[in-house]
């Protein structure tokens, strides 16, 4: 099994529909990341948790929003979903003072 | 803020030796790191750099100038499943998260 799961691997949903990503690990870490991934844009960090407590944002926030549920559990939310919020989606972990970043196998949305 | 540049495209041939740059620019420092991503997959870690000089791990090498903000990754002995794409990664002194460059998709040719 993957220590980083996220789920649905693919999504296809309506304007303005809501529509909830989920990302769980197995590897104990407390550090948990979402990124969104354009052809030719890089990664880009839409929001980053330092524990349960901690939820901040990212470069691009605006129109998501996270849960942090449990340390091995973080949520991305987009309220109202529009077409350019079409993308793949990464989830990823790390641990303090490492630099390594595990990340999940993605999550293609596309909004229609 | 921190931002990054690295060269869209390269094609090398198989067998050879590709170097992909990466020039930062970032209000503090704790390192430069590399990812690859082969097409519908993850970003997989390569390396870390957090001082300057070469780190090699296999075919792979590293390298970090700190006074230039510049860095490399090294491919030798190029093999065709060295095709992807290849991120370089910033973290800032003061932020704990990482930045990447917009990627370098390589292409290795026979």
């Amino acid at each position: 099994d993957a220590d980083v799961t996220q789920t649905p691997r693919n999504r296809i949903t309506k304007t303005g529909k809501r529509i909830m990503l989920e990302c769980s690990q197995t590897k104990g870490h407390d550090r948990m990341y979402w990124y969104r991934q354009d052809p030719g844009l890089g990664l880009r960090l839409i929001y980053y948790s330092f524990d349960v407590k901690d939820i901040n944002k990212g470069e691009i926030s605006d129109g998501y929003s996270v849960s942090r549920q449990a340390q091995a559990k973080f949520s991305l939310s987009l309220e109202s979903a529009i077409p350019n919020q079409t993308a793949l989606y990464f989830c990823a972990t790390s641990v303090p003072g490492h630099t390594e970043a595990f990340f999940g196998q993605g999550t293609r949305l596309t909004v229609v | 803020g921190q931002s990054l540049e690295q060269p869209s495209e390269v094609t090398a041939v198989e067998g050879a030796i590709v170097q992909i740059n990466c020039t930062y620019q970032t209000s503090g420092f704790y390192g430069l790191s590399w990812y690859q991503q082969h097409d519908g997959g993850a970003p997989t870690f390569l390396s870390y750099n957090a001082l300057d000089g070469l780190e090699e791990t296999g075919r792979f090498s590293s390298f970090l100038s700190r006074s230039d903000s510049y860095g490399y990754l090294l491919l030798q002995e190029l093999q065709m499943k060295d095709s992807a794409s290849y991120f370089c990664a910033v973290k800032g002194a003061g932020s704990y998260q990482l930045t990447f460059g917009k990627g370098t998709k390589l292409s290795v040719i026979p």
